[in-house]
């Protein structure tokens, strides 16, 4: 299958300082890719969906000012989350569809603490 | 607007075990439905991908079935053995859109 990498794996940063996440599609083109942030025994919830040259759609009761996501090329988008705070420490996972958007592929997912 | 919700939310078998892993959705318009795996601290994998027109996948021990008009899906694991001890999730696509919709997951336990 198609292989989605996300860098880093784990991030442990200060309070009120911005952390970048990588999300690249391997082996294919990404027009679209999701950020999802998962809570400890909870489901994943979608934050927002990011097509490569144009602007991300968030969720409702996502801030986009604090969660910037920039999709740059066809197979990388960047999620940037802003002056963090302890509650924003979670496990955030991206995945790409492939063309037509049949199936999901997902990366590894990244830990982020802040302290 | 799409739910999905799985039962049970966590399951102990002993190795060798079939087992059935169950999943409804209250949108019957769905596109397609996935399986996935996750490990502890780790991403997804994907197991299986059921087509709207499809009502059943196979791959391995693994057996995914689609039933759109009861709105249930099930994954049916033959002769389990520890190493399938993980969290099984399984998401609809929202019909008209690529998103995905998740739910909660069953843990899932196999003992030696």
């Amino acid at each position: 299958g198609a292989v989605v990498s996300q860098h880093p794996s784990r991030v442990i940063c200060k309070s009120g300082t911005s952390v970048k996440i990588e999300c690249r599609s391997l082996d294919f083109q990404a027009t679209t890719m999701f950020w999802y942030r998962q809570f400890p025994k909870q489901s994943l919830m979608l934050m927002a969906t990011s097509n490569e040259g144009s602007k991300a759609t968030y969720e409702q009761g996502v801030e986009k000012d604090k969660f910037l996501i920039n999709h740059a090329s066809l197979t990388l988008s960047t999620l940037t989350v802003t002056s963090a705070h302890p509650e924003d420490s979670s496990f955030y996972i991206c995945s790409a569809t492939t063309l037509g958007g049949t199936e999901a592929f997902f990366g590894q997912g990244t830990r982020l603490t802040v302290v | 607007k799409q739910e999905v919700t799985q039962i049970p939310a966590a399951l102990s078998v002993p190795e060798g075990e079939n087992l059935v892993l169950n999943c409804s959705f209250t949108d019957s318009a769905i596109y397609n439905l996935q399986w996935f795996r996750q490990d502890p601290g780790k991403g997804l994998t994907s197991l299986l991908l059921i087509q709207s027109s499809q009502r059943e996948q196979t791959s391995g021990r693994l057996n995914a079935s689609l039933d759109k008009s009861s709105g249930r899906s099930t994954l049916y694991i033959a002769a389990s053995q520890p190493g399938d001890s993980a969290t099984y999730l399984c998401a609809a696509y929202k019909g008209g859109s690529e998103k995905l919709v998740f739910g909660k997951g069953t843990k899932l336990t196999v003992n030696p």
